[in-house]
């Protein structure tokens, strides 16, 4: 069974552009969650699509927004990118009543903002 | 809000040898279940083990287990008999209603052959 992919694994943008980071869950999983992991920052909770919806947002400013397609992939979009946006976005996924399973995650894309 | 916190920014251990992470959280809930999950330089989150708040026996996974205290709300990792294999990055994790997983800052741990 193929894991939780994550695309791209390495991306460079220049200070003020738009950067497009894509996810596609592990079959079967209905629900995406993304997660920013700053240097020295920990983990960060960003985004829970569910069913295509936006189900709960973490505290990041709406130039972070998202959406999840009929086949549950994900996108993450970052509008307007700072320095600050530098960090490895991780992606999660989960099917139903996740909590007693925790989620699986992807390895991540690194964006590097410049 | 619900925070977790891990006091314990890097340790190191022999190999074969044993030890304890520590993991503290607040939460004003019964009901909850809390994880320890391992990230190798490899970047990928991946589940060590899970305890179910409403269960009082401790959670052990081969050389994994762990101690919860649940009035004290600690749930600390001990890992036994370490393998270099083990040296990553642990974080402590916790969930209740919205399946929404809140983190501690992790703890860098060593393995030393």
């Amino acid at each position: 069974e193929a894991g939780v992919t994550q695309s791209p694994t390495h991306l460079i943008k220049t200070r003020g552009q738009q950067a497009t980071l894509r996810c596609s869950p592990i079959s079967g999983h209905t629900s995406v969650y993304w997660y920013q992991q700053a240097l020295g920052l920990g983990l960060q909770f960003l985004l829970w699509y569910d069913e295509g919806e936006e189900r709960n947002r973490g505290n990041f400013p709406p130039r972070f927004s998202g959406r999840q397609f009929p086949n549950y992939s994900s996108e993450l979009n970052v509008n307007a990118l700072e320095l600050e946006d530098s960090a490895l976005y991780l992606c999660a996924s989960s099917w139903g009543e996740t909590r007693a399973d925790g989620y699986t995650f992807g390895s991540g894309t690194r964006l590097t903002v410049v | 809000a619900q925070t977790v916190t891990q006091s314990q920014p890097e340790m190191s251990v022999q190999e074969a040898e044993t030890v304890t992470l520590s993991c503290t959280y607040d939460t004003s809930e019964s009901d909850y279940y809390l994880f320890w999950y391992k990230q190798p330089p490899s970047r990928q989150m991946i589940l060590v083990i899970r305890q179910e708040a409403y269960k009082q026996q401790n959670a052990t996974e081969n050389r994994f287990s762990v101690n919860f205290q649940k009035a004290a709300k600690s749930f600390s990792l001990k890992i036994s008999d370490s393998q270099l294999g083990d040296a990553a990055m642990y974080f402590c994790a916790y969930t209740n209603a919205g399946n929404m997983l809140t983190f501690g800052g992790g703890t860098r741990l060593m393995v030393k052959p």
